[in-house]
C-alpha cells in the first residue's frame, strides 16, 4: 500500500515570502499521479496543483510550483509572494495509474500555513 | 452546476443512533467516494464507487454502509453510531480513468456522537 508523509505539521511566513511544504511517499508503481489540496477555514477541499508522475517537468500554477524528485520519491510544494489569502491546512495526496478503479486518494496529515502580515 | 452537496453540514448523535448522510452531484462523474477526517490523521477513504451498483472497501469501512443506485447520488449509512465516528465527513467525486482528473469534494458534514 502506498504512504504519504508530511512532516511538518506546522509553518509560517511572512507575507510576500516564500515557503515551501514537504512531502514524501512511498510506492513500488511507476505511474501514478500527486495532486496538493488546500483546506481554508471554510473546510472546502480546493485542488492547488496535480503532477503526472512520467513527466519530469515540474508542475506550476501562478505563484505555487512543485518540486518534483521522483527518485527521492519527493513532491514539495512552493508557495511563491505569500498571501494572507494562502493561510491554509494544506494536504499531499498519490493516486495509482489512469485506470478505471485506481481513483481513490491516499493522503498526508496536513501541514497547517499560517501567514504573518 | 451545483457540484458536489452534502446534506446536513453538522450533526449531533446519541450513541447508538443511525442516520444517513446524503452526497449528490450534478457533474454525471461516475466515481464517488467517502472520506473522513480526523486531527493529525488527514484524510481517510471510507468506500468507493465506480458506478451506479457498484461499490467497494477502502480504508476505513466498519460501522459505514454505501449504496449506489443512480450515477447522482452516494448516501453514507450508520447503523449504529459510536463515538468513534465523530468526525468530518466529504464526499467526493471524478471522471473514471484519467488519472490527472481532479477530485471535486462537498462542503463536508461534521458529525459527533455523544
Amino acid at each position: 500500500a502506498q504512504t504519504v508523509t508530511q512532516s511538518q505539521p506546522e509553518m509560517s511566513v511572512q507575507e510576500a515570502e516564500t515557503v515551501t511544504l514537504s512531502c514524501t511517499y512511498d510506492t513500488s508503481e511507476s505511474d501514478y499521479y500527486l495532486f496538493w489540496y488546500k483546506q481554508p477555514p471554510s473546510r472546502q477541499m480546493i485542488l492547488v496543483i496535480r503532477q503526472e508522475a512520467y513527466k519530469q517537468q515540474n508542475a506550476t500554477e501562478n505563484r505555487f510550483s512543485v518540486n518534483f524528485q521522483k527518485a527521492a520519491k519527493s513532491f514539495s510544494l512552493k508557495i511563491s509572494d505569500s498571501q494572507l489569502g494562502d493561510a491554509a491546512m494544506y494536504f499531499c495526496a498519490y493516486r495509482s495509474g489512469p485506470y478505471r478503479g485506481n481513483e481513490k486518494l491516499t493522503f498526508g496529515t496536513g501541514t497547517r500555513l499560517t501567514i504573518i502580515p | 452546476n451545483a457540484g458536489v452537496t452534502q446534506t446536513p453540514k453538522f450533526q449531533v448523535l446519541k450513541t447508538g443512533q443511525s442516520m444517513t448522510l446524503q452526497c449528490a452531484q450534478d457533474m454525471n462523474h461516475e466515481y464517488m467516494s467517502w472520506y473522513r477526517q480526523d486531527p493529525g490523521m488527514g484524510l481517510r477513504l471510507i468506500h468507493y464507487s465506480v458506478g451506479a451498483g457498484i461499490t467497494d472497501q477502502g480504508e476505513v469501512p466498519n460501522g459505514y454502509n454505501v449504496s449506489r443506485s443512480t450515477t447522482e447520488d452516494f448516501p453514507l449509512r450508520l447503523l449504529s453510531a459510536a463515538p468513534s465516528q465523530t468526525s468530518v465527513y466529504f464526499c467526493a467525486s471524478s471522471y473514471p480513468g484519467q488519472g490527472h482528473n481532479e477530485q471535486f469534494f462537498g462542503p463536508g458534514t461534521r458529525l459527533t456522537v455523544l
